[in-house]
């Protein structure tokens, strides 16, 4: 069956650390992945797309990477920020389709 | 440019009661989605649409949800009769590109269900 699984638990880290999310799928062929950050009570908000030829992407303090072998994403805040704090979605693009995982709740600590 | 807006916040029902939500997405948006968000869960999408016509709704309950994206723009979600698993977040979202295309979605702040 069809699946996308992110870290189950929640994510606790220090203050300045770097923050590695993960995004594994199986029984998919996405043509793209994207990553969501999601605030209590809000809506999510795009944060970085990558596509299938594409090994890494960055964008200021955001990295994200992207195996199509191993199927996962890994998503990486580097010098994290309690303002970092929220739940992070990854999303496939496949047959026409966004698809989304469960999230994983991040939590920066002072 | 102003956002996707949804109404109403917040609503709560009895089960077996209808309920109806609307969404206006982004002006020039072409595909509008609406995804259901059950706590603690990722968003699970219900229907799609590319202008005012359906390219997927394989996982809308069609027996007690319907929506319709009247003349392209604006859409309604509508549950008749509510049951209590139906109780979640309706977020809708559009983007720029045909049929998810490459691009963003765009959400609105959601719509919370509570069914009593």
């Amino acid at each position: 069956s069809q699946k996308i699984e992110q870290n189950s638990e929640a994510l606790n880290i220090q203050e300045g650390k770097t923050a590695t999310l993960t995004c594994n799928y199986t029984n998919y062929s996405p043509a793209y992945l994207q990553w969501y950050r999601q605030d209590p009570g809000r809506g999510p908000v795009f944060l970085l797309l990558i596509r299938e030829n594409e090994k890494e992407k960055r964008k200021e303090r955001l990295k994200v990477t992207f195996d199509t072998t191993l199927k996962q994403s890994l998503f990486h805040i580097t010098a994290s920020q309690p303002a970092d704090s929220a739940t992070y979605l990854c999303a496939l693009f496949s047959a026409s389709k966004i698809i989304f995982g469960s999230g994983t709740r991040l939590s920066i600590r002072p | 440019e102003a956002g996707v807006a949804q109404s109403p916040r917040y609503k709560i029902i009895e089960k077996r009661q209808s309920v109806a939500f609307w969404c206006n997405p982004i002006s020039g948006h072409a595909t509008l989605y609406w995804y259901q968000q059950i706590l603690g869960q990722g968003p699970k999408l219900l229907i799609q649409f590319q202008n005012n016509g359906v390219v997927d709704d394989s996982q809308l309950p069609k027996d007690r949800f319907s929506a319709e994206r009247l003349k392209g723009v604006d859409s309604t979600l509508k549950i008749q009769p509510a049951k209590l698993e139906d109780s979640a977040v309706y977020l809708c979202a559009s983007s720029r590109d045909r049929s998810g295309g490459t691009g963003e979605l765009f959400f609105g702040e959601g719509s919370r269900l509570t069914v009593l």
